[in-house]
């Protein structure tokens, strides 16, 4: 079964720290993949994809994502965080095969950075 | 650049009642998709539009789910009967897509319809 998962449910990072929210997916053939942000009463907002090419994926607001073939994740990671980039994480995966465009989410990390 | 929209953002209702959401997609946008998010959950897909014909239907969506996209725009999400199980956020997405198997378009979110049924 196709499917993403996000191990953590909650992140805490301090101010100025680095921040890693981990994603590995279980599809076959070479996925898609994406992360999507969610602040409270607002929907999902796109921060990055990767489609192909270089393995770093640079994305909005400073956030950047790295694709491990081998180890089937998708790591998104920012090097010094901010208190307002505390909000709902979500990785998703496009699979290549069998209904191809549709999204499949992993349920999502809460990223708390503290001050 | 509008995004999406989604109307009403909140709606309740008692069990057995018909609902409706309406969601209008980008400009331009010739995909539509509906998932529906339950609390603590990732979206789930629902189901997906090209222009006006629905090209995929997930297994959630039973017989009393029936969407619509008439004219290639807005697109609409009808549940008859509601039940509390139904409960959830119904959130709609689009994109701009190319032909062909592996388009790479991203989609765009909508705020949400947020469903209670009493």
């Amino acid at each position: 079964a196709q499917s993403v998962a996000q191990p953590e449910d909650q992140v805490n990072v301090a101010e100025g720290n680095p921040l890693t929210v981990k994603c590995t997916y279980s599809v076959s053939g070479n996925p898609y993949l994406f992360w999507y942000v969610q602040y409270p009463n607002r929907g999902l907002q796109f921060l990055l994809k990767y489609i192909t090419g270089d393995n770093l994926v640079k994305g909005s607001y400073g956030f950047e994502a790295e694709f491990n073939k081998s180890q089937t994740s998708f790591h998104l990671k920012k090097p010094s965080a901010l208190v307002s980039d505390s909000a709902l994480y979500f990785c998703a995966v496009r699979p290549d095969s069998g209904g191809y465009n549709k999204l499949i989410f992993g349920a999502g990390t809460r990223l708390a950075v503290h001050p | 650049d509008t995004g999406v929209s989604q109307n009403p953002r909140h709606k309740i209702t008692k069990r057995g009642q018909n609902v409706t959401f309406r969601c209008d997609p980008i400009s331009e946008h010739n995909r539509l998709y509906w998932y529906r998010q339950t609390l603590g959950q990732g979206p789930e897909f629902l189901t997906y539009f090209q222009n006006e014909a629905q090209l995929e239907k997930s297994r959630l969506l039973s017989d009393r789910f029936s969407a619509e996209r008439p004219k290639g725009s807005f697109s609409t999400l009808e549940i008859q009967r509601t039940e509390q199980g139904d409960s959830a956020m119904y959130l709609c997405a689009s994109s701009k897509g190319t032909s062909g198997r592996y388009s790479t378009d991203t989609q765009y979110f909508g705020p949400g319809t947020r469903l209670t049924v009493l």
